[in-house]
């Protein structure tokens, strides 16, 4: 089955600086690619996504990166916040299916 | 309103006893999850509803049931609880298929003594 890797457990930035966390994949029928947050005493909510029919996606602040050969997906959050703080959750879904398979998590510290 | 609400907060639970968590949407969703999550660890999908459909996991077939009575409302149940079960179990719901958007509750913290 599917597994999802978040490669680094914990980072830490400057405020104002970039941020990058990196999942791979390992199922290619994989076409979807969320990616949650967890703020501390808070329950998970979803930031943004990426499908398969494109290779990069911006929302504001955050931009998600497709490499479907590398089966690799990152995260990007440029000009860091103190609110950025939390883990960040990658995940990936086959189309149709209902299973999100989730990576282990990120701990994201901006600093000031 | 796009709360999912976990009732409760926090369980504590003896070995060997049953179990029930409960979980609310008011959001319409035909589609409502439940995973584990432990420390350290990613999210574990146990179960599903669609609509009226339960799927469960193959490697947490015999561990955990549920029900959806309604659209609104579904339950975990363990009948009979190991320490393995220590964990955070966290509700979700969504519109339709797991490519859709997942709104999660605050969940439940079970300790099993």
């Amino acid at each position: 089955g599917e597994k999802v890797e978040q490669h680094e457990s914990t980072l830490s930035v400057r405020e104002g600086d970039s941020a990058v966390i990196n999942c791979t994949y390992t199922d290619t029928a994989s076409s979807y690619f969320p990616w949650y947050k967890q703020e501390a005493e808070k329950s998970l909510h979803f930031v943004i996504d990426i499908r398969s029919n494109v290779d990069r996606k911006q929302s504001q602040r955050l931009i998600v990166l497709l490499d479907k050969k590398a089966k690799r997906f990152s995260l990007h959050i440029t000009a860091t916040q103190p609110e950025d703080s939390a883990i960040y959750f990658c995940a990936a879904a086959s189309s149709g299916s209902w299973q999100l398979i989730f990576g282990s998590g990120t701990q994201l510290t901006v600093m000031p | 309103d796009t709360t999912v609400k976990q009732n409760p907060r926090y369980k504590l639970a003896r070995v060997g006893k049953p179990v029930n968590l409960i979980c609310s949407q008011t959001m319409n969703h035909d589609t409502m999850y439940w995973y584990q999550k432990k420390p350290n660890q990613a999210p574990k999908l146990l179960l599903f509803y669609y609509d009226k459909i339960l799927n469960r996991e193959a490697d947490t077939f015999e561990k955990f049931q549920s029900s959806r009575p309604n659209n609104s409302f579904c339950s975990l149940y363990i009948g009979s609880a190991g320490l393995e079960y220590s964990a955070m179990y966290l509700c979700a719901s969504s519109l339709g298929t797991g490519g859709d958007e997942q709104y999660f509750g605050p969940g439940t913290r079970l300790t099993v003594l």
